[in-house]
């Protein structure tokens, strides 16, 4: 039973666009949502997260959306570069838990 | 700044032979976890440590072996290692959960068992 999908296992956009970068979780519980970025043959990097008592998260071009109603998370990455192009992990945690539930993640292209 | 630091990068193993994975954080940190990444299945838990002297179950901790050494190192031990344990495995370090801190990960080991 995975409790945190990313349904989209890649993603292209367009340099200068937006990037848009979606994630849904089953688990009420969760109070704890973050994204980290990955490389290849490196170690994922944290890259922005939202508490559950917050909507929305804004760290220069990278802006966290969290809808509990409908639990969903959203990356909104505005404008995009070619070097944002890696895979995007959403995770999520319980209160008081030290366990992170990841993401597959998504394939971010940037084309310029 | 070395962060989490993981030894070696690349492993290849022969089916039943040993290994222990090797990870250091310099961040002061009291938890450390190990995960395990296969394609298409994200970053899975197997173990972690909330402090120095203990030691946690996670997701997927069949076929290894943990031990905090220290609040600096937690190593990964596979006692007799089999072709599924083929991946890439992870070691981060955090805080408390309280905190709402990020975990901080290193660059990872891939471990190929033949």
């Amino acid at each position: 039973d995975q409790q945190v999908k990313q349904n989209s296992p890649s993603l292209s956009v367009q340099e200068g666009r937006i990037s848009i970068l979606n994630c849904d979780y089953t688990n009420s519980m969760f109070d704890y949502f973050l994204w980290y970025k990955k490389y290849p043959a490196e170690g994922p990097t944290f890259l922005i997260s939202i508490s559950s008592i917050k909507d929305k998260n804004e760290d220069g071009r990278f802006t966290v959306f969290l809808n509990k109603s409908a639990k969903h998370l959203s990356l909104h990455i505005v404008p995009s570069q070619p070097g944002d192009s890696a895979v995007y992990f959403c995770a999520a945690s319980e209160p008081g838990t030290y366990k992170y539930i990841f993401g597959t993640g998504t394939r971010l292209k940037v084309l310029a | 700044n070395a962060g989490v630091t993981q030894t070696p990068k690349f492993q290849v193993l022969k089916t039943g032979q040993s290994m222990t994975l090797q990870c250091a954080q310099d961040m002061n940190h009291n938890s450390m976890y190990w995960y395990r990444q296969d394609p298409g299945m994200g970053l899975r838990l197997i173990y972690y440590s909330a402090s120095e002297g203990t030691t946690d179950k996670g997701e997927v901790p069949n076929g290894y072996n943990v031990s905090r050494l220290n609040k600096r190192e937690f190593s990964l031990r596979l006692e007799s290692a089999a072709p599924s344990q083929t991946s890439v495995y992870f070691c981060a370090s955090g805080s408390t959960p309280s905190s709402n801190q990020p975990q901080h990960f290193g660059d990872g080991t891939r471990l190929s068992i033949l």
